[in-house]
């Protein structure tokens, strides 16, 4: 049973768009993190958000933690057909390491 | 190489066969997690250890997945009596072992039960 819903499932658009991917659970985290994950690859971490609040900027991609830490956001701006792959938020719960995965979201970004 | 290596990367095996896949992690990482990702699906933790101790193993789905990491180092998920619904890709990850540390992920083992 995941505990992290993401939304969309799978995003399909034009080299130049924004969008946004949001990650919603009834859940407290006390840090969450956004991987992406290319075909036939691990995931590879992009940020880890610990503040309720926080917001983070990595170049074109804005990432973001609610307020009572149940759900995050991230937004690319002008997407690029690099940013194709499966976005995935993950987050820990109290003191416990291991992570909770999202659900996924499929990105893919044509020319 | 100086990231988490996994093998076999491609396992097939009959149903009710007995399988290993095993994870060498980064030297000096203290945490190993097991994770099983199902096609399209976000990973979902299995088992994690802490130097050679099994310190959560509330994600193994059944009796039938064992892990292990006799020397705080490589680890190895054994499978007995696989079953079709084990097909998945099963993934390790090591991080430094402090709270909030970043997992490094391998490229998984994809596991195809015939």
């Amino acid at each position: 049973t995941q505990l992290l819903e993401q939304s969309p499932q799978f995003l399909s658009i034009q080299e130049g768009e924004n969008l946004t991917v949001y990650c919603n659970s009834s859940s407290v985290f006390s840090s969450l993190q956004w991987y992406r994950q290319e075909p036939g690859e691990g995931p590879v971490l992009l940020v880890t958000v610990v503040t309720g609040g926080e917001v983070k900027k990595l170049k074109r991609l804005t990432f973001q933690f609610g307020d009572a830490r149940k759900d995050s956001s991230l937004h690319i701006t002008a997407a690029q057909t690099g940013d194709t792959g499966l976005y995935l938020c993950a987050g820990f719960t109290g003191t416990a390491s291991k992570l909770t995965f999202g659900t996924g979201t499929r990105l893919q970004v044509t020319l | 190489g100086a990231g988490v290596s996994q093998s076999p990367r491609y396992k097939v095996a009959k149903r009710g066969q007995d399988v290993a896949l095993r994870c060498d992690p980064i030297s000096g990482h203290v945490s190993l997690f097991w994770y099983q990702q199902a096609l399209g699906q976000g990973p979902e933790f299995l088992t994690y250890f802490q130097n050679e101790a099994q310190l959560d193993k509330s994600g193994l789905p059944s009796d039938r997945f064992f892990a292990e990491r006799p020397e705080g180092s490589v680890s190895t998920l054994k499978i007995q009596r696989t079953q079709q619904e084990d097909s998945a890709v099963y993934l390790c990850a090591s991080s430094l072992g402090q709270v909030y540390q970043p997992q490094h992920f391998g490229d998984g083992t994809r596991l195809s039960i015939l």
